[in-house]
């Protein structure tokens, strides 16, 4: 267990429509990063927040957005969601700014039927 | 953006010791190596990093070679829960915010 939960752990939705998948950091990590994983591209960096403010950006669609709060919990929104949009996200949390050991939550599979 | 060679697929026996090797010949001075690993169905946990000398925790050795350009991952004695998918990163000392992550090397162990 890596300390980092992740909800929901499966979402099957049409396409069109609008998710939001969470994500909690491992207490006392700052950084939150979002991942997605589809069979046909790997692993991609998305998006990465630091004590609530955004960091970096990865190959994130314009369609999807992130926040992280002030308890640094973190969400992502995926809207507009197309098919091609299905795969495994995944959070992870660092403790500070440098990301080399990062801790990865379990993932949300979505399904966009 | 940050390369790294790894051997697309592996097999070692159960019991015995693995070397998963990794290529990073143009790595600069100041990155960090990292290994990370997916098991089937989860999400990619850290395994071990290092910078110039070699390093080693509960999980696994890492051998940096002397030139840095290549790196060496030690599973001392495999078990089947090490089947897996491993995955070489660099990484800069400065505050890189992402991992970019390769189709790392698949390791299957055999009972």
């Amino acid at each position: 267990d890596s300390g980092v939960t992740q909800t929901p752990k499966h979402l099957i939705t049409a396409t069109g429509q609008r998710v939001t998948l969470r994500c909690s950091p491992r207490s006392g990590d700052l950084s939150v990063y979002w991942y997605q994983q589809s069979l046909d591209q790997g692993l991609q960096f998305l998006i990465q927040y630091y004590n609530g403010e955004e960091r970096a950006k990865g190959n994130i669609l314009e369609r999807f957005s992130a926040q992280q709060f002030p308890d640094l919990h973190s969400e992502l929104n995926l809207s507009s969601l197309e098919l091609g949009d299905s795969a495994l996200y995944f959070c992870a949390s660092s403790r500070g700014l440098a990301g080399g050991e990062q801790y990865f939550g379990p993932g949300t599979r979505l399904t966009v039927t | 953006d940050a390369k790294t060679t790894q051997p697309n697929s592996m097999e070692s026996n159960e019991e015995e010791p693995v070397h998963l090797p990794c290529n990073h010949s143009t790595i600069s001075g100041t990155d960090y190596i990292h290994w990370y690993r997916q098991l089937p169905s989860q999400g990619p946990e850290y395994v071990i990093h290092g910078l110039t000398s070699n390093v080693n925790n509960r999980m696994a050795s890492l051998a940096i070679a002397e030139d840095r350009k290549s790196s060496t991952l030690i599973l001392h004695r495999a078990t089947l829960r090490d089947a897996a998918v491993y995955y070489c990163i660099r990484t800069p000392n400065f505050g890189n915010e992402k991992l970019t992550f390769g189709t790392g090397t698949r390791l299957t162990i055999i009972p």
